[in-house]
């Protein structure tokens, strides 16, 4: 099994501000990433596949890299609507099981 | 547009059966592998279950094989999620959502329901 661990489980920014978060695999996974934002309420929304790549309609200050078993999600610039909880997923087809990593608060600090 | 209508949930009691459904329109949906996603109360996403665009590879969690059983009426353009044996740790909105591509490989999900939600109480 793999497991998909994000860090940190909280992250406090003020609006305009960077921020990054991280997801660990406990082996490798390629570039087969995805990262979804979820508000309240809501179902997720995929923001990110294939480590680096934005969804249609993501804007530009989401960014994500990394490969293999490290990978971050980058906001650039901290807007109001982005406060949210922010989960990893693997889909490399060995073992075919698919992973969601435990998930990052994003809070206003 | 596409788009991905759950229902189905409901409040039983453990050891209860339940069946949910995902309707689905505006993309050719036996193209696709769907899946079902669960989350329960303030916890984060868990994977449950996908199936192939012709039904002939599925897949489940170890927290739901032999209980629950995927499916679908591609003629219909539905998803079905067949719950059985259900424990109260089962509780959960349960989504439907669709594959990113038509390609096997590509097992993210970029359009989701809204999700129904399935209570296992005594």
């Amino acid at each position: 099994e793999i497991v998909m661990t994000q860090f940190p489980a909280t992250l406090s920014v003020s609006p305009g501000e960077r921020a990054t978060l991280s997801c660990r695999a406990s082996q490798s996974v390629g570039s087969n990433l995805a990262w979804y934002q979820q508000k309240p309420g809501q179902a997720p929304r995929l923001l990110i596949f294939g480590a680096s790549t934005r969804a249609a309609g993501v804007p530009a200050r989401f960014g994500g890299g990394g490969s293999g078993t490290e990978f971050t999600l980058t906001i650039s610039s901290l807007q109001s609507d982005d406060f949210a909880v922010y989960y990893c997923q693997r889909y490399n087809n060995w073992p075919p099981e698919l992973t969601f990593g435990g998930g990052t608060k994003v809070v206003l600090k | 547009q596409v788009q991905l209508v759950e229902s189905g949930g409901a409040l039983l009691k453990p050891g209860g059966s339940l069946r949910l459904s995902c309707a689905a329109s505006g993309f050719p949906f036996s193209d696709y592998y769907m899946t079902w996603i669960r989350q329960a109360p303030g916890k984060g996403l868990e994977w449950v279950s996908y199936i192939s665009g012709g039904s002939a590879y599925t897949k489940y969690a170890d927290s739901v094989k032999g209980r629950f059983t995927i499916s679908r009426d591609n003629a219909k353009n539905s998803l079905y999620l067949q719950m059985s044996s259900l424990r109260v740790e089962d509780t959960a909105i349960y989504y439907c959502a669709r594959a990113g591509s038509g390609y096997d490989q590509d097992k993210y999900f970029d359009n989701w329901g809204q999700g129904t939600l399935v209570t296992v109480s005594s």
